[in-house]
């Protein structure tokens, strides 16, 4: 049982680049969420899918769009990456919308 | 909007000290979670507090949830080194959203 697994780790873009950041769950959840974590900031979330095939926006979604692939696994997608989105990224997962959150190990993004 | 505040920011506690954090709503919440972040890592699930004034345990932590279902409390007695981190409260309002705090960061002087 892997829980949530989150790649890449690190990544270093310059402004302007794409990139997709992957996750996915094996505990069978039907809810997935992506997060960015700022300094001094908590937890602020950016996308989330309340079951497969719907996807919501968060708190703080421009710049960013996601896909719920299958029920396992949701990507993360900035299409042209500013400084701005310099942060560190945790996917999490959870059994119904509003239950107990489990999440990835995070993903460093630092944007040049 | 709906707002879920944290205090202290920030705690530097003695070892053996007893530390709190505070959790706030703006609204009233169905229940609310609580979360550990260790320097590097990621969130992980302590415990869901759901009934109004509702107490729960585990070992040296103590967790409330306010009798208007507004806000939360946790306490460490005799902290270690072990409980150093930032802890995070989320709660869940009328309109089945889940809002994380800011967190409250703890260092523990050996």
């Amino acid at each position: 049982n892997a829980g949530v697994t989150q790649t890449p780790k690190f990544q270093v873009l310059k402004t302007g680049q794409s990139m997709t950041l992957q996750c996915a769950q094996d505990m069978n959840h039907n809810s997935m969420y992506w997060y960015r974590q700022d300094p001094g900031m908590g937890l602020r979330l950016i996308y989330y899918s309340a079951s497969e095939g719907t996807t919501d926006k968060g708190e703080v979604p421009n710049g960013y769009n996601v896909s719920r692939l299958n029920k396992r696994e949701f990507s993360l997608r900035l299409e042209s990456a500013a400084p701005s989105q310099t942060s560190v990224y945790f996917c999490a997962s959870s059994r119904q919308r509003v239950y107990e959150q489990y999440f990835g190990p995070g993903t460093r993004l630092t944007v040049t | 909007g709906q707002q879920v505040m944290q205090i202290p920011q920030y705690q530097h506690v003695q070892e053996g000290e007893d530390f709190t954090t505070y959790c706030n709503s703006s609204t009233t919440l169905s229940n609310i979670q609580w979360y550990k972040q260790r320097p590097g890592g990621h969130p992980v699930f302590l415990i869901q507090l759901v009934k109004s004034g509702e107490v729960k345990k585990q070992k040296r932590l103590t967790f409330q949830f306010g009798e208007a279902k507004k806000n939360s409390s946790l306490h460490i007695t005799a902290t270690q080194t072990t409980d150093v981190g930032t802890y995070f409260c989320a709660g869940e309002t009328s309109y089945d959203k889940v809002i994380f705090g800011p967190g409250t960061s703890l260092s523990v002087i050996p």
